[in-house]
């Protein structure tokens, strides 16, 4: 079945350094990518999608790019905030009507 | 009022006692989801709606038990919990059978069960 595996946090950075969170899948078919956001005390926010091989998505400084020949969809920022701490989770969308299927999140502590 | 809104947004319980969790989407979504969200352990997803009709139950207790009165609205009736039931439940909302576009989520009902 479909599954996602996302490192293991939790992840410290101090401000402005680079960040990547490592997500890889496996899927049959064509499946489409995402990265949600939890903010303390919130739910899970769309941060950003790709829908096809070598789609990036963006959003609000992160990327990811969807790589089919690694089966991967690493995020990247190049300078983070204290604001972007958070839990992220990896989530992948299979062909027909499916639920998603999220990786188990990667909390991020980012210190001044 | 637009997205997803579930409420309360904390609730706390004994044992005993029955309350309902209300989840309202205004986005025109037809499927509607159940996710339990606990300390140290993966999301765990619920229940699935799809156009009022249950569609997954993935092995949830009985002492869960949802109601989707209509495409718009989601509930969960919750009755004699146990303590390991304390938790964030999430309530999400997407167009059926275009999953490429995810799920919108709402904040959550932080459930402590005492």
């Amino acid at each position: 079945g479909n599954s996602v595996t996302q490192m293991e946090g939790p992840v410290t950075l101090s401000e402005e350094a680079f960040l990547t969170i490592n997500c890889t899948y496996t899927a049959t078919g064509y499946p489409s990518l995402f990265w949600y956001v939890q903010y303390p005390g919130e739910g899970l926010q769309l941060l950003l999608k790709a829908t096809k091989a070598d789609d990036k998505g963006s959003n609000k400084g992160f990327e990811a790019t969807y790589r089919k020949e690694t089966t991967s969809f690493h995020l990247e920022k190049g300078s983070v905030q204290v604001s972007d701490s958070a839990v992220y989770f990896c989530a992948l969308s299979g062909e027909g009507n499916t639920p998603l299927v999220f990786g188990k999140g990667t909390r991020l502590s980012v210190i001044a | 009022e637009t997205g997803v809104t579930q409420t309360p947004r904390h609730l706390v319980m004994g044992m005993t006692n029955k309350k309902s969790l209300k989840c309202e989407q205004h986005l025109g979504h037809n499927a509607m989801y159940w996710y339990k969200q606990s300390a140290k352990k993966p999301l765990e997803l619920m229940f699935v709606y799809n156009f009022k009709e249950q569609t997954e139950n993935n092995s949830v207790p009985s002492r869960f038990s949802p109601e989707c009165p209509n495409s718009s609205h989601l509930f969960l009736h919750l009755h004699t919990l146990q303590p390991e039931d304390s938790a964030l439940y999430l309530c999400a909302s997407s167009q059926a059978g275009t999953q490429r576009s995810g799920y919108t989520f709402g904040s959550g009902t932080r459930l402590t069960v005492v």
